[in-house]
């Protein structure tokens, strides 16, 4: 198992376009969370899926972040119309469903450091 | 809502001296407890947890003790190396979600030779 991957490791855009972010969760975790870094602080909690299920999204930081899991593996997360100030550090981490060892443990990817020019 | 404090670094430090970074938390009810470490240039790894009132979290030579009573997780390691210079974040899961991890700032440690 290589751990939690995402793609891709940087992306620069222009203001205003879109982008969008994979994330492969590790293969037996059934929960995936995104979180977003700015610099100098921790992480921020963003959206969390059981399997495809979207259970919470409430702390998406405007309706222009939105995330997919279409199929309970993978999931994306898009950003449209980019800001300058959506530049940061976009982690996604995985974990084993409930009832099983380590269910709290959270496995972070390496992120997706965006920058906005 | 549930937050975690920890204390501002930077933390320099010589090889093999005695390290603590402090971390104080507010929550409702019994939260689980974690340190995460993030290598220069890595992404955020899992160091240790506690999941209920005084059980201590080790790991790579890593402590902590969840006290309920200061409503506190200290990370303490008795003999820092140059290898562990990195950046230490506290966070914690509230009791009610079971999901976000709600993470303080980070403390960047800085071992010299």
């Amino acid at each position: 198992d290589t751990g939690v991957s995402q793609n891709p490791r940087h992306k620069i855009t222009k203001r205003g376009q879109n982008v969008t972010f994979r994330c492969d969760p590790i293969s037996e975790h059934n929960r995936l969370y995104w979180y977003r870094q700015t610099l100098g602080q921790g992480p921020e909690f963003l959206t969390y899926f059981q399997n495809e299920a979207q259970l919470e999204k409430s702390r998406l930081l405007s309706d222009r972040f939105s995330a997919e899991r279409p199929k309970g593996s993978f999931s994306t997360l898009e950003i449209q119309r980019t800001e300058q100030g959506d530049s940061a550090m976009y982690l996604c981490a995985s974990s084993a469903r409930l009832g099983q060892g380590g269910a709290y443990e959270q496995y972070f990817g390496p992120g997706t450091r965006l920058t906005v020019t | 809502g549930d937050s975690v404090t920890q204390m501002e670094g930077p933390v320099t430090l010589s090889e093999e001296a005695f390290l603590t970074i402090n971390c104080t938390y507010t929550a409702t009810g019994y939260p689980s407890l974690f340190w995460y470490v993030q290598y220069p240039g890595e992404g955020l790894q899992l160091l240790l947890k506690a999941t209920k009132a005084d059980d201590k979290g080790s790991n790579k030579g890593f402590e902590a003790t969840y006290r309920k009573e200061t409503t506190s997780f200290h990370l303490e390691k008795g003999s820092v190396q140059v290898s562990d210079s990195a950046v230490y974040f506290c966070a914690l899961i509230p009791s009610n979600s079971g999901y976000a991890l709600n993470f303080g700032k980070g403390t960047s440690l800085l071992v010299t030779p």
